[in-house]
């Protein structure tokens, strides 16, 4: 199986609402990853977790809140976002072992809309 | 720090002409480059990676890249294209010693035209 899933493929919400994006792999992968994605423009790293550990958060506001709970999972947890969050949001996946020449595998993503 | 800059917005090509997506890259040792290809609402999905060795890399679907160390340049080749070719491409890079990110360039759009 070499395939990244993400659900939901849309999430419309409000700006007080709470939801979650979820990522799974069936890969093996130990590295997994989430970006932010506005129109016509490249992938903006926002986490990454390396073993189900946060190794790097890119500044990200504290209203998004990455969780791996566990090697296969990742969730991005959303609350109180703004309009200008609005993007498609990718998760990604690649193996940690072997150096950093590894590619990494995308899911289709969530296109997220803030009202 | 390192950077990937894809100077042209939009390229067009007719079906069956050979077709060049350019990349050139900065990094502060040896990279590692990666081209990334995306259709409307997709995600991205690999299409061929420079590691070491032969500057010649063929990648999925009849592409191929060739590393340039003096140009610092990996451009995305395929002798033939296709108008299912069309997407937006992207050419990454990351340096050897550096953290496991990605720097992604600012993609160019390829149109086939039948």
């Amino acid at each position: 199986d070499t395939e990244v899933t993400q659900t939901p493929k849309h999430l419309v919400m409000g700006m007080t609402n709470k939801k979650s994006l979820k990522c799974e792999q069936h890969m093996g992968h130990r590295a997994m990853y989430w970006y932010k994605q506005k129109a016509k423009k490249p992938p903006e790293l926002m986490f990454v977790y390396s073993y189900e550990k946060l190794s790097i958060n890119e500044s990200v506001p504290s209203r998004f809140s990455p969780e791996c709970p566990n090697s296969s999972l990742l969730n991005l947890h959303l609350h109180a976002l703004q309009p200008e969050d609005s993007a498609l949001y990718l998760c990604a996946s690649s193996q940690e072992t072997g150096g950093l020449y590894n590619e990494q595998f995308f899911g289709p993503g969530t296109r997220l809309t803030v009202l | 720090a390192q950077s990937v800059a894809q100077p042209e917005d939009q390229v067009n090509v007719a079906e069956g002409n050979p077709l060049t997506v350019k990349c050139t890259y900065s990094v502060s040792g040896n990279p590692y480059l990666f081209w990334y290809v995306q259709y409307p609402n997709r995600g991205l999905q690999f299409l061929l990676k420079y590691i070491t060795g032969d500057n010649l890399v063929k990648g999925s679907y009849g592409f191929e890249a060739e590393f340039n160390k003096s140009q610092t340049s990996f451009h995305l080749k395929k002798p033939s294209a296709l108008v299912s070719d069309s997407a937006l491409y992207f050419c990454a890079v990351r340096d050897r010693a550096g953290r496991r990110a990605l720097t992604f360039g600012s993609g160019t759009r390829l149109q086939v035209q039948p």
